[in-house]
């Protein structure tokens, strides 16, 4: 059974930093192209960062130069290093495996809220 | 980018009813790659179709989706009580992905 945990979220100061991770099962995340996307509170979705099986990644412009993907694959791990945060980077973020068959969300985790606040 | 916008914001039906939901982007969606999704409160997102007419697995056959180019619809057939719940369309034909804002399907 595929499974997406997410965890690393909280309460962080305007230009802090935080990483968030994203332990996968029942497939290997090295073999598949694996998104990051967040949700503000009340609002919609947005695609925030990807990493291709290849290992070539890909940002939205608002995260561009501030936050960075990567992957453990001997932990199975999905990561978000997240850097010079800012309030409108409050949001839900999650995880999610893109399909085999296009750039599409087929399983997602639960999600973990960061707050950007002082 | 390809910014896709959704119609209406809210849709007020009761269970039983048919449901149309519209997804319309801003340039041709290459090759039909829309997909749409489900969300509940405080729930993570589901994939419901992709290929703008597949639905995926385990998605019940009342569940539909057509359109091509720039015109996209997601039909319901016969509203369930656990159909109540925000919808969201997906580009994945063009760089970024990019998702449309949400209809909210309630109960009337």
């Amino acid at each position: 059974e595929v499974q997406l945990v997410e965890s690393g979220g909280g309460l962080v100061q305007p230009g802090g930093s935080l990483r968030l991770s994203c332990a996968a099962s029942g497939f290997t995340v090295s073999s598949n192209y694996m998104s990051w996307v967040r949700q503000a509170p009340g609002k919609g979705l947005e695609w925030v960062s990807v990493i291709y099986s290849g290992g070539s990644t890909y940002y939205g412009d608002s995260v561009k130069g501030r936050f960075s993907i990567s992957r453990d694959n001997s932990k199975n791990t999905l990561f978000l290093q997240m850097n010079s945060l800012r309030t409108d980077d409050t949001a839900v973020y999650y995880c999610a495996r893109e399909s085999s068959t296009g750039d599409y969300f087929d399983y997602w985790g639960q999600g973990t809220l960061v707050t950007v606040s002082s | 980018e390809i910014v896709l916008t959704q119609s209406p914001g809210t849709l007020s039906l009761s269970p039983g009813e048919g449901a149309t939901l519209s997804c319309r982007a801003s340039q041709s969606v290459s090759s039909s790659y829309l997909a749409w999704y489900q969300q509940k409160p405080g729930q993570a997102p589901r994939l419901l179709i992709y290929g703008a007419s597949s639905r995926a697995t385990g998605i019940p056959d009342r569940f539909s989706g057509s359109g091509s180019g720039t015109d996209f619809t997601l039909t319901i057939s016969r509203l369930e009580p656990e159909d109540f719940a925000v919808y969201y369309c997906q580009q994945y034909g063009n760089s970024p992905r990019t998702f449309g804002q949400g209809t909210k399907v309630e109960s009337k």
